[in-house]
C-alpha cells in the first residue's frame, strides 16, 4: 500500500521568506501526486498536481513542486510567503485503481509578520 | 457551480444514536469518497464508490455504512454512534485518476 510522509507537523516562516514543505511517498512506480491546502473550517482545495508530464509543477497562489523520482519526493515551495498562506497543507498520492488518494498527516504553515 | 455539498455542517449526537450524512455532487463524477479527518492523522478513507449502486470499504470502515442509490448522492450512515467517531467528515468526488478530488466543506460531528 502507498504511504505518504510529511516531515514536520508545523513549519514557521516569516513573511517574505521561502516556504518549503516536504513530502515523500512510497512507490516503485511513478504515481500521481497532489498538494492540497486547507484554510480554517474549510474543505481542501487543490494546489497542484503531478501527472507524469513536467517534473516541475506550478500551482495556484505562486506555489510549485518538483517531482524527484530518485528521492521519491514531491516537496512544495513558494519563494516568498504571504500572511494569507497560513493554512494546513496535505500531500497525497494515488493508490491503485478507483482514483483513491492516500493523504499525509498534514503540515500547518504559520506565517509571522 | 455548487460542486460538492455536504449536509449537515455540524451535528452533536449522543452515544448510541444514529444519523446519516448526505453528500451531493453536480459534476456527473463517477467516483465518490468519504474521509474522516482527525488531528495529527490526516485524512483516512472510510468508504468509496466507483459508480451508482456500488460501494467499497476503505481504510477505516468499521461503524459506518454507505449507499449510492443515485449517481449524484453518496450517503454515510452511523448506526450507533460512539465517541471515537467524533471527527470532521469530508466527502469528495472525482472523474479520473489524474484529476484529483473536489471536496465538500465538511461535517463536524461530535458524539457525547
Amino acid at each position: 500500500a502507498q504511504s505518504v510522509t510529511q516531515l514536520g507537523s508545523h513549519v514557521s516562516v516569516s513573511e517574505g521568506a521561502l516556504v518549503l514543505l516536504r513530502c515523500n511517498y512510497s512507490s516503485s512506480v511513478p504515481p500521481y501526486l497532489f498538494w492540497y491546502v486547507q484554510y480554517p473550517n474549510q474543505g481542501l482545495q487543490l494546489l497542484l498536481k503531478y501527472t507524469s508530464a513536467a517534473t516541475l509543477v506550478k500551482g495556484i497562489n505562486g506555489f510549485e513542486a518538483e517531482f524527484k523520482k530518485s528521492e521519491t519526493s514531491f516537496h512544495l515551495t513558494k519563494p516568498s510567503a504571504h500572511m494569507s498562506d497560513a493554512a494546513e497543507y496535505f500531500c497525497a498520492v494515488s493508490e491503485g485503481g478507483f482514483q483513491k488518494l492516500v493523504f499525509g498527516t498534514g503540515t500547518r504553515l504559520l506565517v509571522s509578520p | 457551480n455548487a460542486g460538492v455539498t455536504q449536509t449537515p455542517k455540524f451535528r452533536v449526537l449522543k452515544t448510541g444514536q444514529s444519523m446519516t450524512l448526505l453528500c451531493a455532487q453536480d459534476m456527473n463524477h463517477e467516483y465518490m469518497y468519504w474521509y474522516r479527518q482527525d488531528p495529527g492523522m490526516g485524512l483516512r478513507l472510510i468508504h468509496y464508490s466507483v459508480g451508482e449502486g456500488t460501494t467499497a470499504k476503505g481504510e477505516v470502515p468499521d461503524g459506518y455504512n454507505v449507499s449510492r442509490l443515485k449517481k449524484q448522492n453518496f450517503l454515510l450512515g452511523l448506526e450507533s454512534a460512539a465517541p471515537s467517531q467524533t471527527s470532521v467528515y469530508f466527502c469528495a468526488s472525482s472523474i479520473r485518476q489524474d484529476y484529483g478530488y473536489t471536496f465538500g466543506s465538511g461535517t463536524r460531528l461530535t458524539v457525547v
